[in-house]
Order: structure tokens, then sequence, then C-alpha cells
């Protein structure tokens, strides 16, 4: 069964104070990694796709990186606006097959970032 | 520039009422789905769609029902509300590409009661 962890579950920084989430997955297949961030009572908004091990994407204070088991976001100097629930979701083959695929997220990351 | 869109955006049922939850898409992608998200669980996939005609089942199907009569559009059913089925309802459309992201609408917050 594919499994995909988020952590922490929350996490709370000053504005300009760097840190990482963490997102480890067990899937069998991966067809793409992806982060999204949800503002409340909003959709998922899709940052990031990483396919290989190795790969990285930067966006603006925004950095994403894949090994075979985990991925990173990595935030450097974050604003209040930072402050959004990041969701990493992984494609991978659907249940019943078929040539489909589809998405298993994990819990997410609830992060504040205080000015 | 639409991108997937949801209404209602909020409903109130009482239990054993039925309704269908509307998405549409404007992006002529062939995969549509259906998530629910509830505190604590994430999001879990209900249905899916791999083009007109063909529907499939996710991880939470009980008490649902799609169809996918075109391209365009992904209604989800529900038979006969439960309180269970609070949540909050997003649906998706994706292009078959490998490594393409999938577009979220804005979300249906239901409450049964």
């Amino acid at each position: 069964e594919d499994q995909v962890t988020q952590s922490p579950e929350a996490l709370r920084l000053q504005e300009g104070e760097s840190s990482s989430l963490n997102c480890s997955y067990t899937v069998s297949g991966l067809r793409g990694l992806f982060w999204y961030r949800q503002d409340p009572g909003k959709g998922p908004e899709f940052l990031f796709t990483l396919y290989s091990a190795g790969e990285e994407k930067e966006k603006e204070r925004l950095k994403a990186t894949l090994t075979k088991k985990e991925s990173f976001l990595h935030i450097t100097a974050p604003k209040p606006e930072d402050s959004a629930t990041y969701l990493c979701a992984v494609r991978t083959l659907m249940y019943s097959g078929g040539g489909a695929d589809g998405l298993t997220f994990g819990k997410g990351t609830h992060l504040i970032i205080q000015p | 520039n639409a991108g997937v869109t949801q209404t209602p955006k909020f409903q109130v049922l009482k239990t054993g009422q039925s309704m269908t939850l509307q998405c549409a898409q404007d992006m002529n992608h062939e995969y549509m789905s259906w998530y629910r998200q509830d505190p604590g669980m994430g999001l879990r996939l209900i249905h899916y769609s791999v083009g007109a005609g063909i529907t499939d089942q996710g991880e939470v199907p009980n008490g649902y029902n799609v169809s996918r009569s075109t391209t365009e559009d992904f209604p989800l059913r529900l038979l006969s509300a439960a309180p269970s089925q609070t949540s909050v309802y997003f649906c998706a459309s994706s292009s078959r590409a490998l490594n393409t992201e999938a577009f979220f609408g804005q979300g249906t917050r239901l409450t049964v009661v």
C-alpha cells in the first residue's frame, strides 16, 4: 500500500528563520512527487513536481529536493505570507490499474511564520 | 482562464437527502477526480475518471456516485447523505502525461445534519 508521511505536523517560525519540511514515501512505481500549498478555505495550489532522485526545483524562497525515499521542502528566510499548509503527494498507479494513475497525499504540514 | 470550477461552495443537507456536487474544467484534461478532506486525514480519493464514459472507485467510494458524460464535467452524487459525509470536497483534473500536476477547484464545504 502506498504511504506518504509528512513531518512535522505543524511548525511555527519567526520571519527570516529558515527550515525544512519532510515528506517520506513508500510507493510501488513512483510517477512523480508533488508539493502543493493550501491556504485556508482554498483548494491546493501546485508548487513543484519532482520525478528523479537528485532532482531539485526552486521558486522564490522555496526549494524542493527528492531522494529515493523522501522529499524536502526548504524554506529560506520565510515571510508571513508563506504561512499555509504544505501538502506532499505522490502519483502512482490506481488501485484497479488499467493504466490510470492518481495522487496519494500526506496529511500536510501547517506552517506559521510570525512577524 | 477558469481552470476547475466547483459549485456550490457551501451546502447544508439533512440526513437522508441527496444532492449533486458539480465540477467542470476547461483545460481539456482526460483525468478528473474527487477527493474529500477531513481534519487529520488528508485528502482521500473518492472516485476518478480517465475519460468520458469511464469511471472507477478510489479509496473511499461508499455513499457516492459519479458519471462522466463529457470531458468537461464530472459531477459527484451523494445518494443518501449521512453525518459521516460532512467534509470539504475537492475536484481535480490533470493531463495523462507523466509529471504533470493536478489542478484543484476551490472546494465545496458540505455539512450533513
